[in-house]
Parts: structure tokens; sequence; C-alpha cells
């Protein structure tokens, strides 16, 4: 079966630098790559994601890379800002199905 | 639009007792997905339903979990004679119909926190 791997495990960052997170599939049907955001005690919320299709794609601060070639993918988060702060974790599917997910990288943005 | 909506929010019980949780997902969706995330882990898929059918169930333990999607009315998780390992946040998500642009995507709900004593 599928199996996500996510690194780091966590990011300090100062504020305004960019922070990068990176993760690694194993199936090659997987087409399919949420990236969600989860704060303390909170749901985990879907911040972007991309289909095998497209190779990148932008949403304001974060951006999301593709290589299928390679298996894997990775949230880019420019001009961070303490607010995003928080547990990220990708998620990789074959679609209709459901999300394998990475072991998450907490994220610490320094004032 | 409400989003999915997970009750209750926070659940005791003590070993050896049931836990029903509930799920509604979001307007329009008919797809429900469960998932279990133990303190400070990642998240871990469970089952995946439709109305009135199980798709996937690989993820959930054989014994003491069942799970269904009635005709109508809510989703259900229901843990039998639960055990301290049963602690953790149960999260469900649903996906919209299948002809629906990005049916693939998945929300969350606000999770039930189940302690087990």
């Amino acid at each position: 079966g599928e199996n996500v791997e996510q690194h780091p495990s966590t990011l300090s960052v100062q504020e305004g630098d960019s922070a990068v997170i990176k993760c690694t599939y194993s199936d090659s049907a997987s087409n399919y790559f949420p990236w969600y955001k989860q704060e303390l005690g909170k749901r985990p919320q879907l911040i972007i994601d991309i289909r095998s299709n497209v190779g990148e794609k932008k949403d304001q601060r974060i951006a999301v890379t593709l290589n299928k070639t390679a298996k894997h993918f990775s949230l880019h988060i420019t001009e961070t800002q303490p607010e995003d702060s928080a547990v990220y974790f990708c998620a990789a599917s074959t679609g209709f199905q459901k999300l394998v997910f990475g072991t998450g990288t907490r994220l610490l943005v320094s004032p | 639009n409400a989003g999915v909506m997970q009750n209750p929010r926070h659940l005791v019980r003590r070993r050896g007792q049931e836990a029903r949780l509930r799920c509604s997902p979001m307007k329009g969706h008919s797809h429900v997905y469960w998932y279990r995330q133990l303190p400070e882990e990642g998240l871990k898929f469970m089952v995946y339903l439709q109305k009135e059918n199980i798709i996937d169930e690989s993820g959930m333990p054989k014994e003491r979990f069942s799970a269904e999607f009635p005709k109508e009315g809510p989703s259900i998780l229901r843990i039998q004679q639960v055990v301290r390992g049963d602690s953790a946040a149960y999260f469900c998500a649903s996906s919209p119909q299948l002809n629906r642009v990005e049916r693939d995507t998945q929300y969350f709900g606000p999770g039930t926190r189940l302690t087990v004593l």
C-alpha cells in the first residue's frame, strides 16, 4: 500500500523567512496530494492541494510543487507569520479513496 | 453552508463501555471517511463509507469497531468494550459526489476526543 514520508518533523524559522516541507510517496498510482494545517486541538484544515496533471500550484504565500518522476512533493510558505505556526500534514491518495498521511511537521515561526 | 459536524466533541467512557461517535457530512457530500489521531501523531485511515455501503474498511480493527452510514441520518462509528488504547481523537471527513468538481477533496469535522478511564 501507499506510504508517505515527511520531513522535517520540526521546523523553526524567523518571521518573514520561507519554510519548506517535503514529502515522498511510494505508490505511483497516487494522483491527489493535499496539504493540511492543524492547530492544537483543532481540525485539519485543507490549505492547498495538487493533482498529478500539474507540477506546481500557488495560492498567495503558499505553493506546492510535485515531481511525479521522483515521487515527491513539497509545500513552500513564503513571508512566514507567527499565525503560520501549526502542524502541517501532507497526504496522498489515488482519488475517491482514503488519504494516507505523512507524520507531520511542527512549524514554529518566531516573531 | 454548514461544514462537517461531529458530536459529541468530547466523550469519556470507562473501560468496557460502548462509545458512539456521530458525523454529519457537508451538504451535498455523499462520501464519509473516519480517521483516528493518537496524541502527537498523524491521522490514520479507518473506514470509507457511502450511503448504506462500506467501501473500504481496511484500516479498522476487526474486533469491537464498526461503522455505518444509513440512508437517513449521520454516519456512526461504534466502539464496543472500549479499552484505554482507544483514547484518541476521531475525525470524520466528507467529500462531494463523484460527478462533482474536486470530488476527491476531503473536508474534516472538528473531531471527537475520546477518553477511556
